[in-house]
């Protein structure tokens, strides 16, 4: 059974680059049918997508922060990661990586998530 | 871009009653894209339905999914104490890819 798991700095300054990890482990972010993605929700509110990545490396990233978003894979780590720039205090949020599958066209796995805060 | 509407914003409901949420997307959507997840307090969303109809691995057979165009429905036939939670549809294709819906809030009396 897949599972992921967030990591990186609970708290980032404005203006400066939120990054964040996720690995996987009991599968390969290598499989065709799957596509990595990561999601977030500021507190007491809805969920965001961001933006996802499938294993051949090709992106798609939601409009409202393309201008700010990457997202890449490193597969001899087996993660992908999350690089959001110029952060304001309007970014904080707990940050979830998901796995989509092909099959359901769905997010059927998630992380736990990670709380991030932007403040100086 | 399409938009993902929510009704109600609350329900409150008794154990063993049935519990019907709406989602309205502003276009026609694809069913075999939409999907509902289920989140409670301090937990990550899980996935209950995709293709609209279908059924994740191991959710009860009391949670189904109906609908097609721009109106989709989950139903709780029987809701137990541990049904209290958010639940959010999202629809995957058009641009853009991925949106959420702002979510029904179940709460048990």
């Amino acid at each position: 059974q897949v599972q992921l798991q967030e990591s990186g700095p609970g708290l980032v300054k404005p203006s400066e680059t939120l990054s964040l990890t996720c690995t996987v482990s009991g599968g390969s972010v290598n499989t065709g049918s799957y596509y990595w993605s990561w999601i977030r929700q500021p507190p007491g509110e809805g969920l965001e997508w961001i933006g996802f990545i499938y294993y051949s490396g090709s992106t798609k990233y939601n409009p409202s922060l393309k201008s700010r978003v990457t997202i890449s894979v490193d597969t001899t780590k087996n993660q992908f990661s999350l690089n959001l720039t110029s952060v304001t205090a309007a970014d904080t949020a707990m940050y979830y990586c998901a796995k989509g599958s092909m099959t359901t066209d769905a997010f059927d796995i998630w992380g736990q998530g990670t709380m991030v805060t932007v403040s100086s | 871009e399409i938009v993902l509407t929510q009704s109600p914003g609350t329900l409150s409901l008794s154990p063993g009653e049935r519990a019907t949420l709406s989602c309205r997307a502003s276009q026609n959507i694809n069913s075999i894209y939409l999907a509902w997840y289920q989140q409670k307090a301090g937990q990550a969303p899980r996935l209950l339905i995709y293709g609209a109809s279908s059924r994740a691995t191991g959710i009860p057979d009391r949670f189904s999914g109906s609908g097609s165009g721009t109106d989709f429905t989950l139903t709780i036939s029987r809701l137990e104490p541990e049904d209290c939670a958010v639940y959010y549809c999202q629809q995957y294709g058009s641009s853009p890819r991925v949106t959420f819906g702002p979510g029904t809030k179940v709460d048990i009396k």
